[in-house]
């Protein structure tokens, strides 16, 4: 199975602050990386897709990318309801694969 | 619009088998496939299995041996029965259309308890 590591574990930012949340595969994935917010209480929604596509209706102060084979999620300009959880999903093969998470506040 | 909504009951004991019903609208089974994800209480989420368009099946080997995925496309939905359960099972359940390889609409959940 393919693991996913991702950093870091929580994170508390101010307003308008930039953020990056990384993840690292144990083994080669493509592009075949999402990003997903979970709020408290809700159901994980995409954010990015193909590592670095902004999915329909998501803020552009949403971005992904590559590099080599490190993926990060960076939000610009951070605000109050970008806080929840943030999840790193491997598509590459089966079992698909989540990071841990990182829990992100708003301070 | 895109939607998918589980149900199922809320406590099961252990060692039964647990049964849940994903009802999808506004896209088919046969175009889409549709992924079982789980969640226990403050942890992560785990990937169960996927049912492609075509009707074939993908498990999560962690969970091969207990777990069937099926569906009926008259009534647009999607079955998961896991047997044997255990409290470790315990967890919200969520249906999601995957794209595949990512998952772009997910149903609000049911939350599962594995309690005698």
């Amino acid at each position: 199975d393919i693991q996913m590591t991702q950093s870091p574990a929580s994170l508390s930012a101010s307003l308008e602050e930039i953020v990056t949340i990384t993840c690292q595969p144990s083994q080669d994935i493509g592009n075949y990386l999402s990003w997903y917010q979970q709020k408290p209480g809700k159901s994980p929604q995409l954010l990015i897709h193909s590592a670095t596509s902004l999915a329909d209706g998501v803020p552009s102060r949403f971005s992904g990318s590559r590099s080599g084979t490190q993926y990060s999620l960076k939000i610009n300009r951070l605000q109050v309801e970008d806080t929840g959880i943030y999840y790193c999903l491997q598509g590459y093969s089966a079992p698909l694969t989540f990071g841990s998470g990182t829990k992100l506040e708003i301070k | 619009q895109v939607q998918l909504k589980e149900s199922g009951p809320g406590l099961v004991k252990p060692s039964e088998t647990l049964s849940l019903t994903c009802t999808v609208s506004g896209f088919s089974l046969t175009s889409y496939h549709v992924s079982w994800v789980r969640q226990p209480p403050g942890k992560g989420l785990e990937w169960m299995g996927v049912i492609w368009g075509d009707g074939s099946t993908a498990y999560n080997s962690a969970l091969k041996s207990r777990l069937s995925i099926s569906r009926d496309t008259s009534k647009s939905q999607v079955f998961l029965k896991m047997s044997s359960l255990k409290t470790e099972d315990t967890a919200t359940y969520y249906c999601a259309r995957d794209h595949p390889r990512l998952f772009d609409y997910w149903g609000q959940g049911v939350m599962v308890t594995v309690s005698s």
